[in-house]
């Protein structure tokens, strides 16, 4: 079963508009989280990490939150671009691993922008 | 943007062939992965490298190999490609197992 949940798995809004992604998991003990952003044929990019002490990270218009109590985090988009279209992949790493099974990634939410 | 460079972007083959896709990083990392990637699924691992001659099998290792000569290039081998092999792989470097991953474009193979 995988560890980390994330949902909606896709979504659609409108240019302008706010929105929030969510990422649920169970992967335990937990170093750190990272949201990661992949354009439609790209490789992901990271967009934000945090650690276990870390409640808000921002970059830019993104910003995630983490609550380590419920093991939830989130990802909020401020004022949509089209630019923003793209599939969002949070992904939790286990600490104390010196392996490459470290890294537990979600299947990712789609997002999509329309004009 | 990252350094991280693979090949071929887009690849349609024959069932039975060899392939090997090519992945280069200059960022000097020690850590790095191979991943494949299908629609909808999470990115699962099939081989990953501790640096210079060191290679790890990962979930979906068993119809794929890896080397690690040099500390820049981690090429994916399949001895013999299969309509189930039709898949992105995606390489990744990191320098070191809890930090970021920079990964490269991905390689879309299609076997016929």
């Amino acid at each position: 079963k995988n560890q980390v949940e994330q949902s909606p798995q896709s979504l659609i809004i409108l240019e302008g508009k706010n929105c929030t992604l969510q990422c649920n998991y169970t992967v335990s003990p937990f170093s750190n989280l990272r949201w990661y952003k992949q354009d439609t044929g790209r490789g992901p990019v990271s967009l934000t990490i945090m650690t276990f002490s870390e409640n808000t990270k921002s970059n830019g218009r993104y910003t995630a939150t983490l609550d380590a109590d419920t093991k939830q985090s989130s990802l909020h988009i401020t004022a949509s671009q089209l630019s923003d279209s793209a599939s969002y992949i949070c992904v939790v790493t286990l600490t104390n691993s010196n392996s490459g099974y470290a890294l537990n990634f979600g299947k990712g939410t789609s997002l999509l922008v329309t004009p | 943007e990252a350094d991280i460079y693979q090949t071929p972007r887009y690849l349609v083959i024959g069932t039975g062939k060899k392939i090997t896709l090519e992945c280069s990083q200059t960022m000097g990392h020690d850590k790095m992965y191979w991943y494949q990637q299908d629609p909808g699924m999470e990115l699962h691992l099939i081989h990953y490298s501790y640096g210079v001659n060191s290679t790890e099998k990962g979930d979906l290792s068993s119809e794929s190999t890896v080397s690690r000569i040099r500390t820049e290039h981690f090429p994916l081998t399949l001895e013999s490609a299969r309509p189930s092999h039709t898949s992105q792989y995606l390489c990744a470097s990191t320098p070191g197992f809890t930090g970021e991953l920079f990964f490269g474009e991905g390689s879309r193979l299609t076997v016929l």
